[in-house]
């Protein structure tokens, strides 16, 4: 597509219910990344994935927290057992594979409030 | 570890002023890029720039200029003439070059709010 959608582009959840968030990347992007910004926040980095395999899920907070990706395209960022901190907006971003020329690309993000 | 800091939490100017936006960062590599993203009331990350460490010339773009200083760690972003339209929150961002995830280490925002 022409751009990074994200879907849905707001949840409201209650706590302890899972959610699923799903990123479409630009297409010929093969990195992909996830990002939570808390009201008010910068970004904060959750994974990257390179095609299908993540290599870095260090900023994944906890075990409640997973995503996967089917080969060069949509991810999907899973929330288990959802708390209260985890409101926050969701961001995706794609760039192509080891060329620094071209920034990384965002999506509108996904706003997720857990009541 | 990587680190980047905007001191700037809030910014306010009167339209027709020039505002600069301050960016320090801290890495260990030599080799590494900073970028500048504004982030919009509507809330997509929008890309201004990217930067390499090896290039330190400055870059103008219309009202939008950036000033990078590897012997200060700073990478600083000046609008002249700001508009109405300029106002967002403007994030500056660190990623190294070699391998890894090449993922973004972004500071906590400057958010500039243009008066008319």
């Amino acid at each position: 597509g022409a751009g990074v959608s994200q879907s849905p582009s707001n949840k409201v959840t209650e706590k302890g219910k899972d959610v699923e968030l799903r990123c479409d990347p630009i297409s010929g992007h093969t990195a992909l990344y996830w990002y939570r910004q808390r009201l008010g926040q910068g970004l904060e980095f959750l994974i990257y994935f390179q095609g299908n395999s993540a290599p870095d899920k260090s900023g994944l907070p906890s075990d409640r927290f997973s995503a996967e990706r089917t080969g060069e395209s949509v991810s999907t960022l899973t929330i288990q057992r959802t708390q209260q901190e985890d409101s926050a907006v969701y961001l995706c971003a794609s760039s192509r594979t080891g060329t620094k020329d071209y920034g990384y690309t965002f999506g509108s993000g996904t706003r997720l409030t857990v009541v | 570890a990587q680190k980047v800091t905007q001191a700037q939490t809030e910014i306010s100017v009167v339209e027709k002023e020039d505002v600069t936006l301050d960016c320090v960062y801290e890495t260990r590599d030599t080799t590494y890029y900073l970028f500048w993203y504004k982030q919009p009331p509507s809330g997509e990350l929008v890309f201004l720039i990217r930067r390499n460490s090896f290039d330190e010339q400055n870059e103008i773009s219309g009202r939008y200029s950036w000033n990078f200083q590897k012997s200060t760690s700073s990478f600083n972003f000046t609008i002249t003439a700001s508009q109405v339209v300029d106002s967002a929150v403007y994030f500056c961002a660190l990623s190294e070059a070699r391998g890894g995830s090449e993922k973004l280490v972004f500071g906590k925002g400057t958010k500039l709010t243009v008066n008319p």
